[in-house]
């Protein structure tokens, strides 16, 4: 079955620590899409990415960085520099021509202690 | 940025009510598209409405996009225990963007 990988659900660190969180998709999409969710919040985006080696900023990239090498993979990391970092991360994936029909995973809880 | 703003917050429904979630903006949107969050999962693709004035149905739920294209609504008529989650609206931030801005969404309980 075609779906988007994250890993790990669930994952606790301590303050000062770098976290990379994984995302793999399998539904030949092109585009792949970083968001935070905080509770009673929206989603946010981080980062987007069309292509590979390729990728841009969302509205709350600070913080964050990501690399796009392989079509299939969009790995985030949260480094220390990320003030708040406690949050859901979901990554999503969707077509270039439609792009507003997102296909997301099952997030990743990143706890900060 | 495009701001889409999401009312009620929170809806809290008898079972067999029905339940309705509004989303507004202040700029004309392209398309608006719905999602539905069950409780301790992830956002999943409701529907996509693109015409002005354009109204869809799935189900117990009818979506509609206003005349000025600035407003949508999801209904849902006699609410079961199933429908619980969080709806968000969500739409693009510019012409041609890839960047999707979400509602802050509307979380629906439903009294068994």
């Amino acid at each position: 079955d075609g779906g988007i990988t994250q890993s790990p659900k669930y994952l606790f660190r301590k303050e000062g620590q770098n976290v990379t969180l994984s995302c793999e998709q399998n539904l030949n999409h092109d585009a792949m899409y970083w968001y935070r969710q905080d509770p009673g919040q929206g989603l946010r985006l981080i980062y987007y990415s069309q292509i590979v080696n390729d990728f841009q900023k969302g509205d709350i990239a600070e913080g964050y960085s990501v690399s796009r090498e392989k079509k299939e993979s969009f790995p985030l990391t949260v480094t220390s520099a990320q003030k708040n970092p406690t949050a859901f991360y979901l990554c999503a994936s969707s077509l270039l021509r439609d792009r507003e029909v997102l296909t997301f995973g099952a997030g990743s809880r990143l706890t900060v202690l | 940025g495009q701001q889409v703003m999401q009312i009620p917050q929170y809806q809290h429904v008898q079972e067999g009510e029905d339940f309705t979630t509004y989303c507004n903006s202040s700029t004309t949107l392209s398309n608006i598209q719905w999602y539905k969050q069950r409780p301790g999962g992830h956002p999943v693709f409701l529907i996509q409405l693109v015409k002005s004035g354009e109204v869809k149905k799935q189900k117990r739920l009818t979506f509609q996009f206003g005349e000025a294209k600035k407003n949508s609504s999801l209904h849902i008529t006699a609410t079961q225990t199933t429908d619980v989650g969080t709806y968000f609206c969500a739409a693009p931030s510019g012409a041609g963007s890839y960047q999707l801005t979400f509602g802050k969404g509307t979380k629906l309980s439903v009294i068994p």
